[in-house]
């Protein structure tokens, strides 16, 4: 069985400055990890997936995120926000060969001009 | 190529009514889902399917039905709608050989 923690339920950030979401998971087989991000009133939507290998994954909209295996963290990072990015942003974990996503709790980012 | 829809995109409901919230992909995937999310609390997986013909329950299946006669269709049917089901419902379908979900854009009910 796995699990998804979200450590910040929200985060207030200005515009231009960086920004870290941090995930934590639990998992007793090989994972795949996924950040989704909802816009307001939206479906949520990929923004970056760790399969194997290099540990810095990008995604769009200048995301990107660390996997560390020792820590079983998946923490999100932008240099730079924007306002456009205020949104709900999930972590997720699935375990390899299975089909079932577990969703951690969601950290909303507020960005403030 | 329409992705996932759902439909209604939002629905009031009376306590005790029954309803059925419709889910299709056109993207052939064998695994849908159906999660309902509440503020603070992420996505909850209510039921899900592997295959036409085949469901099974999730974290939080009570008070619902799905069924999968098609690869395409995944209708959640409310039984007796109550008040704690006031929720956004998400249906997702899930592709490839590394388990990205494609989210439908959700129905918000209201149950009174």
């Amino acid at each position: 069985a796995q699990s998804v923690t979200q450590l910040d339920s929200q985060v207030p950030v200005f515009e231009e400055a960086p920004v870290e979401l941090r995930c934590n998971y639990s998992s007793s087989v090989s994972v795949y990890l996924f950040w989704y991000v909802q816009y307001p009133n939206q479906g949520l939507q990929l923004l970056l997936k760790y399969l194997s290998g290099s540990t810095l994954v990008k995604g769009i909209n200048g995301f990107e995120a660390e996997f560390n295996k020792s820590q079983t963290s998946f923490h999100l990072r932008k240099p730079s926000v924007h306002i456009s990015d205020t949104a709900e942003y999930f972590c997720a974990v699935s375990g390899v060969g299975g089909f079932k996503t577990i969703f951690g709790a969601g950290t909303r980012l507020f960005v403030k001009a | 190529n329409a992705g996932v829809t759902q439909t209604p995109k939002f629905q009031v409901l009376k306590t005790g009514q029954s309803m059925t919230l419709q889910c299709a992909q056109d993207m052939n995937h064998e695994y849908m889902s159906w999660y309902r999310q509440d503020p603070g609390m992420g996505l909850r997986l209510i039921h899900y399917s592997v295959g036409a013909g085949i469901t099974d329950q999730g974290e939080v299946p009570n008070g619902y039905n799905v069924s999968r006669s098609t690869t395409e269709d995944f209708p959640l049917r409310l039984l007796s709608a109550a008040p704690s089901q006031t929720s956004v419902y998400f249906c997702a379908s899930t592709g490839g050989s590394y388990n990205e979900q494609f989210f439908g854009p959700g129905t918000r009910l209201t149950v009174l």
